[in-house]
């Protein structure tokens, strides 16, 4: 079975533009979870969401950041506009039902904002 | 709210030799716990959970993990180091905020494994 598949893998660009991260969880999973993970503050949970819809978004760090799972096989995650402390690697991860503490982790988007 | 403590940022061991890695949460209820390992460049894999039950846990790749309540650790064994077992290991806690369907994993800073052939 295909795992967590994320893209781009790497993205690069220049602060104020908008940036849109992809993810596809894996296949019949329930949960789908948001995570940035930087040097400073480590590992931290942006959002998430139980059958398409999200539950907690109380770790996205402001307006600037919106989510979205229109279709239990696909999210996104969209910084607009950009700016250089957004630099980090993003994380999605998926969790069958039931299992929720269960999370299989995509290899992560390395965000670079200039 | 709850928080986990990894006291060990890297840790250097030579290939063969015995591995604990240490985890300390703060969490005011029974916690569920995880080891995740991470690879360079890879995302984040399971290697073991508890929940409830028996306080020494299994998982993969031979790692092994002891809750222990009155000591609020749950720390990560392997008795024998292999070199592809460097990586970086995180601990994590999970609980349910407030109730109902609101859940968070709380993941420690991590700790960084190099193992010397």
């Amino acid at each position: 079975d295909a795992g967590v598949i994320q893209s781009p893998r790497h993205e690069v660009t220049e602060m104020g533009q908008e940036v849109t991260l992809r993810c596809k969880p894996i296949s019949g999973h329930d949960y789908l979870f948001w995570y940035r993970q930087t040097m400073m503050r480590g590992l931290e949970l942006l959002i998430y969401f139980n059958n398409n819809v999200p539950i907690d978004d109380s770790g996205m760090p402001e307006d600037r950041f919106s989510a979205k799972m229109p279709n239990a096989s696909f999210s996104t995650l969209k910084i607009q506009p950009s700016e250089p402390r957004d630099s980090a690697v993003y994380f999605c991860a998926s969790s069958p039902r039931g299992r929720l503490y269960e999370q299989y982790f995509g290899p992560g988007t390395r965000l670079t904002v200039t | 709210a709850q928080s986990v403590t990894q006291p060990d940022i890297h840790i250097t061991v030579s290939e063969g030799a015995s591995l604990e890695l240490r985890c300390n949460y703060s969490y005011g209820a029974t916690p569920y716990l995880f080891w995740y390992v991470q690879s360079p460049g890879q995302g984040l894999q399971l290697l073991l959970k508890y929940f409830s039950g028996d306080t020494l846990v299994q998982g993969i790749k031979g790692f092994e993990a002891e809750f222990k309540r009155s000591q609020s650790s749950f720390n990560l064994r392997k008795p024998s180091v292999h070199w592809s077992d460097a990586a970086e290991y995180f601990c994590a806690v999970g609980a349910h905020l407030g109730g109902g369907s609101n859940y968070k994993l709380t993941f420690g800073k991590g700790t960084l494994l190099t193992v010397n052939p």
